[in-house]
This record gives C-alpha cells, sequence and structure tokens, in this order.
C-alpha cells in the first residue's frame, strides 16, 4: 500500500501542450510538497500546502498551478509547456511543517518529457 | 556557491568498505541534518536525521554533524551492493529542507 503515490509516472509530451500530475498520501500527514529534480539531481521545492492552504511558493513560473481538493490530494497542473520544463517532478507529504524538523516521504516521481 | 555543497561522485567501492559521503554548506543558521538515500527512478527515502552538532548511529549507518566546520558526514559501515544508490543530504533552518544535488555510490561485489 503506497504512502505517496503519484501518476502518471512518465510523461511525454509535446511544446505548449497542458498536463497535470496528481499526487495521493495515505499517510494522514496535514503538509504536502512538489519538488523538482534537474537532470543534476537537484531538488528544489516548488511548492508546499498545509491543511488545503499554499505555504511556500518558491520562484516558478505563473505557468506552474498546484491545487489541494483536500490535504490528502495535491494536483500539478503546468500550462504551455516549454523544453526546460522536461524534469522529473516529486510530490511529497510531511506531518510538520516550520518546524524544522519536517521528515518528508516522497513519491516515486514523475519524469516529464518535452518535445 | 550554492547553499549546500556536495560531491556528485560516482564514488565506486568493494563491497565490505567503509564509505564516507560529505557535505559542507554556508548557511550557519542550519540546525537539522538529515540523509536521504535515492534508489534510480524511485524518490528519496528518509536515511538519518540529527539535530545540530554530534554523531547517530543506526545500524550500519553513523551520521556526523560538525557544525563548527559547517560539514556533516554519513559513514556505511560493511557496505553492501544493495547501498548502490544516491545519497543527499538535507538541511533547514526551520522554514524549508535545503537539499545538496547528491552523491552517486556504487559498491561492486
Amino acid at each position: 500500500d503506497t504512502a505517496v503515490s503519484q501518476t502518471p509516472k512518465y510523461l511525454v509530451t509535446q511544446m505548449g501542450n497542458d498536463k497535470s500530475i496528481k499526487c495521493e498520501q495515505n499517510l494522514g500527514h496535514d503538509t504536502m510538497y512538489w519538488y523538482k529534480q534537474d537532470s543534476k539531481k537537484f531538488l528544489k521545492i516548488m511548492f508546499s500546502y498545509n491543511n488545503k492552504e499554499l505555504i511556500i511558493n518558491e520562484t516558478v513560473p505563473n505557468r506552474f498551478s498546484p491545487k489541494s481538493p483536500d490535504k490528502a490530494h495535491l494536483n500539478l497542473h503546468i500550462n504551455s509547456l516549454e523544453l526546460g520544463d522536461s524534469a522529473v517532478y516529486f510530490c511529497a507529504s510531511s506531518q510538520e511543517v516550520g518546524s524544522g524538523d519536517e521528515k518528508l516521504f516522497f513519491g516515486s516521481g514523475t519524469q516529464l518529457s518535452v518535445l | 556557491q550554492k547553499e549546500v555543497e556536495q560531491d556528485p561522485g560516482p564514488l565506486s567501492v568493494p563491497e565490505g568498505a567503509i564509505v564516507s559521503l560529505n557535505c559542507t554548506y554556508s548557511n550557519s543558521a542550519f540546525q537539522y541534518f538529515m540523509w536521504y538515500r535515492q534508489y534510480s527512478r524511485k524518490g528519496p527515502e528518509l536515511l538519518m536525521y540529527t539535530y545540530s552538532s554530534g554523531n547517530k548511529e543506526d545500524g550500519r549507518f553513523t551520521a556526523q554533524v560538525d557544525k563548527s566546520s559547517k560539514y556533516i558526514s554519513l559513514f556505511i559501515r560493511d557496505s553492501q551492493p544493495s547501498d548502490s544508490a544516491t545519497y543527499l543530504c538535507a538541511m533547514n533552518a526551520g522554514n524549508m529542507l535545503t537539499f545538496g544535488g547528491g552523491t552517486r555510490l556504487m559498491v561492486k561485489p
């Protein structure tokens, strides 16, 4: 029973398209995140939601819009995809937020390739 | 210069070797230090967690934090082929995690 699950696992699409990635966690955590991992393996936070409220919004283009219908789900919609959006996107969740004590549980990632 | 620096490797060792993985950082406000392990095509998983300075041991793994030098280490004793993965350090000053770029470790049988 997967704790943090995201779909799809692979996403190949053309430039200019709009796509969504879905994430669900069954850990009962209050906080969910989207991270982007580039080809050099650097993980950078994009967004964080706590109980459906946006609490972290890093410098990310407006084309990226997260949506949290409830605290167990956090989806990521990307408009007008660009070549530079190609990366692995990870969803994560944690029980704590803002304490420094956050222990993140990650999904398996979505490999996005923009052609 | 990035806030957290980590040698990308790859680091190749024979089975049974002691492995030392390291990170340096520049932000003296970091108080929480973690190591995540990431297998190929998987998400990172939390391996070790320490608060402030000192050592922490868990089985074959030991995490060390030296705040005076802004340097953290992960030691793996009796390394196994199943330890082959990318190891990412991560640090937190109380607001959000900052990750290193990861070190790829290969343990050869």
